[in-house]
């Protein structure tokens, strides 16, 4: 158990709809990475967010977007979902500071298809 | 730009041998280097890092990985490898001089160890 806590675990909806993932950190971690794990483009990163702030975006769609809360947790909201967003979407969380040496530690991710 | 080339999609291998599974790494800047593993349902679990000092890292499980700079390298070894050991195995660097600590992964390795 990596500390990390993402609902749901499986997330089946509609072409043309919105959902939203949650995610909470690990105790004292205030990084959150959100990453997307497809067959066609691999372990993708989409978005990071340090103590509440945006702190870097990767490819993630205009239709996608997150924040993170006072309590650190957050959410990843997807609209106007399309076939090909069906995925692994995992949040990741590390924690003190954002280098690149701090150990990420990975939710088990929900599985979103869109039918 | 980074970008992380597993040079194989699948390795399998018998339980009780050797394995290697590859990885290269391309990029403008001096990197960390990080080797994942994801069992079937589950997040990714850190195996190693290689941040500085000796290129020889061990990791959790018996893993071992060597970084070679002269050949962007960071090939992850195991000498006798188990069933339990049948997993998805993700290569990763991240910019070791930026602030923001975002992984690039490669495609992945599926090792997959027989009786």
């Amino acid at each position: 158990d990596s500390g990390v806590t993402q609902t749901p675990k499986h997330l089946i909806t509609a072409t043309g709809q919105r959902v939203t993932l949650r995610c909470s950190p690990r105790s004292g971690d205030l990084s959150v990475y959100w990453y997307q794990q497809s067959l066609d483009q691999g372990l993708q990163f989409l978005i990071q967010y340090y103590n509440g702030e945006e702190r870097a975006k990767g490819n993630i769609l205009e239709r996608f977007s997150a924040q993170q809360f006072p309590d650190l947790h957050s959410e990843l909201n997807l609209s106007s979902l399309e076939l090909g967003d069906s995925a692994l979407y995992f949040c990741a969380s590390s924690g003190p500071g954002t280098r690149g040496y701090n150990e990420q530690f990975f939710g088990p991710g929900t599985r979103l298809t869109v039918l | 730009a980074q970008s992380v080339t597993q040079l194989d999609s699948q390795v399998p291998v018998f339980e009780e041998a050797p394995v290697e599974l590859r990885c290269n790494y391309s990029s403008s800047v001096s990197v960390y280097l990080f080797w994942y593993v994801q069992y079937p349902n589950q997040g990714l679990q850190l195996l190693l890092k290689y941040l500085s000092g000796s290129t020889l890292v061990k990791g959790i499980n018996g893993f071992e990985a060597e970084f070679n700079k002269s050949q962007t390298s960071f090939h992850l070894r195991k000498p006798s490898v188990h069933i339990s050991d049948t997993a998805e195995y993700f290569c990763a660097v991240s910019d070791r001089g930026s602030t923001l600590g975002r992984l690039y992964f490669g495609r992945g390795t599926q090792l997959t160890v027989w009786p």
